[in-house]
């Protein structure tokens, strides 16, 4: 199993602003993803991040509004930049050790004003 | 495309009653179903995956690729089921990414 956890767990925000939310795992993994879950919807892979390359983002998301760092295979973080309202969502990261099982954080989850 | 459809946001049972959450997916390979969990101030976590036929807290789910369906069964409902469930998809050889329905809500009443 692995074990993760988010920084921060909430926060509001004015828009026009950046938020970097940290994740964090306690054994070394290979893949690392980011979901997005917005209010009433389900989860959303937003990019998979693997340490040592650049981050491979899924449709309508891009490395502008999401920069995403992968620096070593514990840590990552994700940016969500320039908000607005429609950026206030619960972000989860998720790591899959073995195949077949991923291990979600406890989310993050962002107001924006 | 990949998709996951749960058809029933809501779902409301007496406990020691079956339930039945139903999953039906699109996919034109061979897809990798599972189901995930979320109790109520809790993270969300693997439930169970079909590739496994396992039965976890006395669920099971049949993959029927006749009917594209991953339908998640109980045949004695508890009130600490009560929580949001997910279906999900990943596919054969992919990235392990996973694509998720929009979730079914159940609870368990007494």
């Amino acid at each position: 199993s692995a074990v993760i956890s988010q920084k921060p767990s909430r926060d509001i925000c004015q828009r026009g602003t950046s938020l970097t939310i940290q994740c964090q795992v306690d054994s070394q993994v290979t893949m690392m993803f980011w979901y997005r879950q917005q209010p009433g919807q389900s989860l959303t892979l937003i990019a998979t991040a693997n340490q040592g390359s650049e981050a491979t983002y899924e449709s309508g998301f891009v490395i502008d509004k999401f920069p995403i760092s992968r620096p070593n295979l514990t840590f990552s973080t994700l940016t969500v930049s320039n908000m607005s309202p429609e950026d206030s969502s619960i972000y989860l990261c998720s790591v899959a050790p073995h195949r077949n099982e991923q291990f979600f954080g406890p989310g993050t989850r962002l107001t924006v004003l | 495309a990949q998709r996951v459809t749960q058809p029933e946001k809501l779902l409301s049972v007496f406990k020691g009653a079956p339930v039945e959450l139903k999953c039906n997916y699109s996919y034109s390979g061979s897809p990798e179903l599972f189901w995930y969990v979320q109790y109520s101030r809790q993270r969300l976590q693997l439930l169970l995956r079909h590739i496994s036929r396992e039965s976890i807290k006395g669920f099971t789910a049949d993959l029927n690729k006749g009917e594209t369906s991953f339908h998640l069964k109980k045949p004695f409902a508890q009130e600490e089921d009560s929580a949001m469930y997910y279906c999900a998809l990943t596919f054969q050889g992919g990235s392990e990414k996973l694509v998720f329905g929009k979730g079914t809500k159940l609870t368990v009443n007494p």
